[in-house]
């Protein structure tokens, strides 16, 4: 069975400063895998996937994500975090026909 | 384009009641979704519709939940009668099926609570 997990709850990090949100996955077959944010009261919103080729791959809002197929792992980064980028964020893994979400990260960015 | 648009955005009512949901997704998407998501989870799949056929619905509870997409386009989501459990917020999401694994737009959901 496919999965995802993103171990941390929670990420503070000072505006200004790199940010990582960090996540793993297990799927049969070929990974293909997105980045999710969700605003309050807001569905969730398309970032960034990965399906194959390059593994730093570049989405929306100067976010990108690294793909690690050794420690099957689809960081997310942005090199600058922003107040604004505080919302939560969701890792998504897609096999056949199905998509798996995880638990959510919230991203709190301190002024 | 118009995004996903989803009614009513709130809805309160006591538990043995019945409520449904109206999702219209993004013209000319065939792929919708309807996801449960919990305070504090992740959204779950409850039903996933190609066109107007039945893809995926292994996480529904069919004892109380049905969902349909007549003629391929708008879909309900009915819940009879509601469970205290199903205070949550239902998603639903519309993917094009141009090229493979395109990403979900999300409708911004209706928020259920059960008294």
């Amino acid at each position: 069975a496919q999965s995802v997990a993103q171990p941390e709850d929670q990420v503070n990090v000072a505006e200004g400063n790199p940010l990582t949100v960090k996540c793993t996955y297990s799927v049969s077959g070929n990974p293909y895998l997105f980045w999710y944010v969700q605003y309050p009261n807001r569905g969730l919103q398309f970032l960034l996937k990965y399906i194959t080729g390059d593994n730093l791959v570049k989405g929306s809002y100067g976010f990108e994500a690294e793909f690690n197929k050794s420690q099957t792992s689809f960081h997310l980064k942005k090199p600058s975090a922003l107040v604004s980028d505080s919302a939560l964020y969701f890792c998504a893994v897609k096999g056949y026909q199905k998509v798996t979400f995880g638990t959510g990260t919230k991203l709190q960015v301190i002024p | 384009e118009a995004g996903v648009a989803q009614s009513p955005r709130y809805k309160i009512i006591e538990k043995r009641q019945s409520v449904a949901f109206w999702c219209n997704p993004i013209s000319g998407h065939a792929t919708l979704y309807w996801y449960q998501q919990i305070l504090g989870q992740g959204p779950k799949l409850l039903i996933q519709f190609q066109n107007n056929g039945v893809v995926d619905d292994s996480q529904l509870p069919k004892d109380r939940f049905s969902a349909e997409r007549l003629k391929g386009v708008d879909s309900t989501l009915k819940i009879q009668p509601a469970k205290l459990e199903d205070s949550a917020v239902y998603l639903c999401a519309s993917s094009s099926d141009r090229g493979i694994n395109q990403p979900q737009h999300f409708g911004d959901g209706t928020r259920l609570s059960i008294l």
